[in-house]
């Protein structure tokens, strides 16, 4: 089982509607947690930071449930410039340092 | 502002040829990482360095040596590629404390043939 889990979609939605992803972790003892964006053949950027409380940034909404481990990454309002590939990164002790790995994935589609 | 810059951005190699993938960050960053992605795999980890003078395996380290040479570079080196490691590379760095996150360079793409 992969330490990381993405549904890849792909997610295909119009403009101005709401979209949820949700990622699974396996390592209870992960110490944060991230999501990326990657459009196509690019590097991934960093989207948001996710804490435990939840935090949202404009129209992008964030939470982390460590009793469930899993976090999910909200989208309100989606634009065409909305889509993209949105990876999960979830950062676990190993070997005395910090490994980020990574989900697959989620790809978003937003049309007209 | 530079950020992570990785050299060369496209490479061919013949099966057998060895090459080295330059990573250099200016951010001041301990710890640094390469990656390889391919369609439908998502990110995997080859080695990473936690900091200056230290490397270690990722998921995905054969075929592969590394090179912390100083704490603003990391490089990877590909002894006798095979076409298997055709992929797109990213190197990416970040701060050692555990809630920071990483920044990527924009990518090398390797095609082995």
């Amino acid at each position: 089982r992969k330490e990381v889990e993405q549904d890849p979609g792909p997610f295909n939605v119009p403009e101005g509607a709401t979209v949820a992803f949700n990622c699974t972790y396996s390592n209870s003892a992960s110490q944060s947690f991230f999501w990326y964006r990657q459009d196509c053949r690019k590097e991934p950027k960093l989207l948001m930071s996710v804490y435990s409380s939840g935090n949202e940034d404009g129209r992008f909404t964030a939470q982390l449930n460590r009793a469930s481990q899993y976090i999910s990454l909200l989208i309100r309002d989606s634009k065409l410039s909305d889509s993209a590939t949105y990876l999960c990164v979830v950062n676990i002790i190993g070997g005395g340092s910090y490994i980020p790995t990574f989900g697959r994935g989620t790809s978003l589609i937003v049309h007209p | 502002n530079a950020g992570v810059t990785q050299t060369p951005k496209f490479q061919v190699l013949k099966t057998g040829q060895s090459m080295t993938l330059q990573c250099a960050q200016d951010m001041n960053h301990n710890s640094m990482y390469w990656y390889r992605q391919d369609p439908g795999m998502g990110l995997r980890l080859i080695y990473y360095s936690a900091s200056e003078g230290t490397t270690d395996k990722g998921e995905v380290p054969n075929g592969y040596n590394v090179s912390r040479l100083n704490k603003r570079e990391f490089s990877l080196r590909l002894e006798s590629a095979a076409p298997s490691q055709t992929s797109v590379y990213f190197c990416a760095s970040s701060s050692i404390r555990s809630n920071q996150p990483q920044h990527f360079g924009d990518g090398t793409r390797l095609s082995i043939l």
